[in-house]
């Protein structure tokens, strides 16, 4: 079955520092990876997904197969980036069938 | 972006009554759409799948008969927690997937609802 990881609960940095949040899948397949991200009194949005390759808001992630690995990375943290962050894993099981399981969150407070 | 919209945003019920949740899909055709729960320490747990005009596709644990899931429309999907107990007090959050088959669609959640069982 698949499985999401996020090993962190609690994360805190200082403003300008590097910040790193760690995901993990278990996914026998080829994995779409989504990171999803909550601000504090806001509903969920995407923040970025694997096969875009993209950078939001400084934000980059890179699949690493080998480690089965998609950590979020940015070289600067600032303090409005904190907020809860999802590493996600979406599934097509079957016609139309998708599905996307998160890991459990961790929280990134980026202190001034 | 595209608009998920859930209703009501806080709900109290009293143990044994029965609640319903909507989640519209405001300005896309949402095919499928998921409802997950959030529990006190922000982990996001998913409930169950909906396919339009379909069953909805239950995980392991949640139990059907409680939590009644209708996908009539390609733009609504409801939730009917049936004889409320608190601990089924928590925060129900939507979402809807916009596009078919295997075209990966960006997922948009909803406000979420907050359901408290006296």
């Amino acid at each position: 079955a698949q499985r999401v990881t996020q090993p962190e609960k609690l994360l805190s940095v200082f403003k300008g520092a590097p910040v790193e949040l760690k995901c993990n899948y278990s996914y026998s397949g080829s994995p779409e990876l989504f990171w999803y991200v909550q601000y504090s009194r806001q509903r969920l949005q995407l923040l970025l997904r694997h096969i875009s390759r993209e950078s939001i808001k400084g934000f980059t992630a890179d699949l690493n197969k080998g480690e089965t690995s998609f950590h979020l990375k940015k070289p600067f943290a600032q303090e409005e980036d904190s907020a809860m962050y999802y590493c996600a894993l979406g599934l097509h099981s079957g016609g139309s069938n998708y599905k996307l399981t998160f890991g459990k969150g961790t929280l990134l407070t980026v202190n001034p | 972006g595209a608009v998920v919209s859930q209703h009501p945003s806080r709900v109290i019920c009293k143990s044994g009554t029965s609640v319903k949740i909507e989640c519209r899909s405001l300005d896309f055709q949402a095919t499928t759409m998921f409802w997950y729960r959030q529990f006190p320490k922000k982990s996001l747990m998913l409930m169950a799948t909906s396919n339009e005009g379909s069953k909805a596709t239950y995980e392991q644990g949640v139990e059907k008969d409680k939590f009644l899931i209708n996908h009539a429309s390609l733009t609504l999907s409801t939730l009917t927690v049936t004889s409320a107990h608190p601990e089924d007090s928590s925060f129900y959050i939507c979402s809807a997937r916009e596009g078919k088959g295997l075209v990966t669609g960006e997922l948009f959640f909803g406000e979420g609802s907050r359901l408290t069982v006296l």
